[in-house]
């Protein structure tokens, strides 16, 4: 039983390289989400998609895109990555709407030069 | 004014004793309350949801909801050192699309 699985788990990058983090989760949830966490920050929301074949913008989006592939995929890229997006990144999951539990992957640890 | 704050430090408190951590949030038309504990180098995982005003009781964990006062608490009772971890407290958002907004998080660390 998988659940969330994101991958990669660790990289590194120089400043300007691009990424893509990619995010699947095998419950048939319809929403599923883009954190990051820094320390001190807590987790701030990069991007979601309540539901396929829609995304929106969270607290802090710029710098990433997203894409909601299909309903189990919602990938995360960096165009040019930046020092302030070494990060942990985290994907998410939910069923619909927000009386149940919003499950996460592992986390992706990024770290820019 | 952030969407939800806990504004407390570390907390130590002794085995065996009560853990109290507090949220506070800005928008009033928020329905749903959770707390999530976090390892250290782990992801968060739910302990706890509250939808209604006053006390909800699971095992060593309560939490507690006031709506009027926008306060979300939760208490650990009988505190382990399995307990040592970052509670963040968690609320909808009620506009726009399905968002939960997540405070900085209390760390909390059980003395032996």
């Amino acid at each position: 039983n998988a659940g969330v699985t994101q991958t990669p788990k660790f990289q590194v990058l120089k400043t300007g390289q691009s990424m893509t983090l990619q995010c699947a989760q095998d419950m048939n949830h319809n929403s599923m989400y883009w954190y990051r966490q820094d320390p001190g920050m807590g987790l701030r929301l990069i991007y979601y998609s309540a539901s396929e074949g829609t995304t929106d913008k969270g607290e802090v989006p710029n710098g990433y895109n997203v894409s909601r592939l299909n309903k189990r995929e919602f990938s995360l890229r960096l165009e040019s990555a930046a020092p302030s997006q070494t990060s942990v990144y985290f994907c998410a999951s939910l069923q619909f709407g927000l009386t149940g539990e919003l499950f996460f992957g592992e986390g992706s640890r990024l770290t820019v030069l | 004014q952030k969407e939800v704050e806990q504004n407390s430090g570390p907390l130590s408190v002794p085995e065996g004793a009560i853990a109290s951590l507090n949220c506070t949030y800005s928008d009033r038309g928020s329905q749903s309350f959770f707390w999530y504990r976090q390892y250290s180098g782990k992801s968060p995982e739910l302990i706890m949801s509250i939808y209604s005003n006053g006390d909800k009781e699971d095992g060593r964990f309560t939490a507690q909801l006031n709506k009027a006062s926008q306060y979300v608490s939760l208490l650990i009772r009988d505190s382990q050192p399995s307990d040592s971890a970052t509670y963040l407290c968690a609320v909808n958002i009620p506009y726009g699309n399905n968002r939960l907004a997540f405070g900085k998080g209390n760390q909390v660390v059980v003395i032996p």
